[in-house]
């Protein structure tokens, strides 16, 4: 496609239900990452893949948070048992390669856990 | 730890003015890259210009520029003749080792007709 797309757009979960949240990199983009953004707060990193491989996971929150890039290509962010605190917007954001500076991010999915 | 600051949460400038938003860093890294990203109230952040810690003239993007002075780790950035839809946030992040962006806390410019 012609950019990063995020699905769905806007989900509102109860507490304690799982959440998958998907992004659809640009295709070829070799890295991805996922950020959570608060309520007036910049993006925050979770995680980054590069390729299939996770390389870093330092920025996940809680072990109910769960990111996987089976075959390189689209990835799923999986958080279970949400909560109130998980209410933010979810941003993927992908990039050519390693040698590539720049990343484009997706529109995001805003989460809402009541 | 590695860490941007935005000074100005909220920015106003008139229609066709020129207006600069600040951005410094902290890092102890020699290369690194520097981003601003625009991101309106639809939620996407949109990539406006990248600064690399080696190259020696500023960037420039269009209306956009990046005023970088590396001794005092600032890269403001300028946009010129300010435009209605230039109103959003703007984000300043840093980059390095090609790995993760640290953002800092976005700055909310209103462009005022």
């Amino acid at each position: 496609g012609a950019g990063v797309s995020q699905s769905p757009r806007y989900k509102v979960a109860k507490r304690g239900q799982d959440v998958a949240l998907r992004c659809d990199p640009i295709s070829g983009h070799v890295s991805l990452f996922w950020y959570q953004q608060a309520l007036g707060q910049g993006p925050e990193f979770l995680t980054y893949f590069q390729n299939e491989a996770q390389l870093d996971k330092s920025g996940l929150p809680s072990d109910r948070f769960f990111a996987e890039r089976p075959e390189g290509s689209v990835s799923t962010l999986k958080i279970q048992r949400t909560q109130q605190e998980d209410s933010a917007v979810y941003l993927c954001a992908s990039s050519l390669s390693g040698g590539s500076p720049e990343a484009f991010f997706g529109q995001g999915t805003r989460l809402t856990v009541v | 730890a590695q860490k941007i600051t935005q000074t100005q949460p909220g920015m106003f400038v008139q229609e066709k003015e020129a207006v600069t938003l600040d951005c410094t860093y902290d890092t102890s890294d020699q290369s690194y890259g520097l981003f601003w990203y625009k991101q309106p109230s639809s939620g996407e952040m949109i990539f406006l210009i990248y600064q690399g810690s080696y190259d020696e003239q500023n960037a420039t993007e269009g209306r956009y520029s990046l005023n970088f002075q590396k001794a005092r780790k600032s890269a403001n950035l300028v946009i010129s003749a300010s435009q209605l839809g230039d109103s959003a946030m703007y984000f300043c992040a840093m980059r390095y080792n090609f790995n993760k962006f640290y953002f800092g806390s976005g700055t909310k410019l209103n462009v005022k007709p």
